[in-house]
């Protein structure tokens, strides 16, 4: 019930294209979806995240789709560019409840080609 | 601020060697999480601390693994005796109360056991 399922494993996507990644969970305990983007060498950093009372967010070309019913939420990533270029990882966690505990999925690895 | 600073940033050692690996967190930061990735099980968390106590441990995979918060500036992990199956890469991350939404990491230890 803790974990949450990541997919595709790997996303190969043209310059100006939509990048979509999907997650699903189980735990309805979770009150907070953050989206981690991590660099070839370097430790993940949190691109943009979404609080289940809302059902979409936006910041920029990277939009969160959550779905609560479903227990579903999605990145998409518009106008992809070879910058994007990276492994991006969903999480979930209880915020305040088990001091922001980061259950993670297993990550997309998004190669943008120009 | 510099940063979630780790180190060593690579280690090798032989199977049977105590390894330890140290951590120091973002100032006034008063979460620490220590987390391990692998391509087979992906980021997991390990164990976390607030105010230098540690909460939840559940995630450190045998007693071989042990971690310690001295103080609020300095944490470490030791793997005792180590084995190969440890190889991974190992991450810290630190966040504050006040903004625990936001977990900041390290650029980690890559961790290879001979």
């Amino acid at each position: 019930q803790q974990q949450v399922k990541q997919s595709p494993q790997s996303l190969i996507v043209q310059k100006g294209g939509i990048s979509i990644i999907n997650c699903a969970y189980e735990n309805t305990a979770f009150d907070y979806f953050p989206w981690y983007q991590q660099f070839p060498g370097k430790g993940p950093a949190l691109l943009i995240a979404i609080r289940p009372d809302v059902s979409e967010k936006k910041e920029g070309r990277f939009t969160i789709s959550f779905n609560k019913s479903a227990k579903q939420f999605s990145l998409h990533i518009m106008d992809s560019q070879p910058g994007d270029s990276a492994t991006y990882f969903c999480a979930a966690c209880q915020i305040y409840n088990q001091g922001g505990k980061l259950i993670f999925g297993q990550g997309t690895e998004l190669s943008v080609k120009p | 601020d510099a940063g979630v600073i780790q180190s060593p940033r690579h280690e090798v050692t032989e199977m049977g060697q105590e390894v330890t690996l140290r951590c120091k967190p973002i100032s006034g930061h008063d979460y620490l999480f220590w987390y391990r990735q692998t391509m087979m099980r992906g980021l997991e968390l390990l164990i976390y601390f607030n105010n230098n106590v540690p909460i939840d441990d559940s995630g450190m995979p045998e007693d071989r693994f042990s971690a310690k918060m001295p103080n609020a500036s300095f944490s470490t992990l030791k793997i005792q005796p180590s084995e190969p199956r440890d190889s991974a890469v190992y991450f810290c991350a630190s966040t504050s109360r006040g903004g625990r939404e936001t977990q900041y990491f390290g650029p980690g230890t890559r961790l290879l056991v001979l």
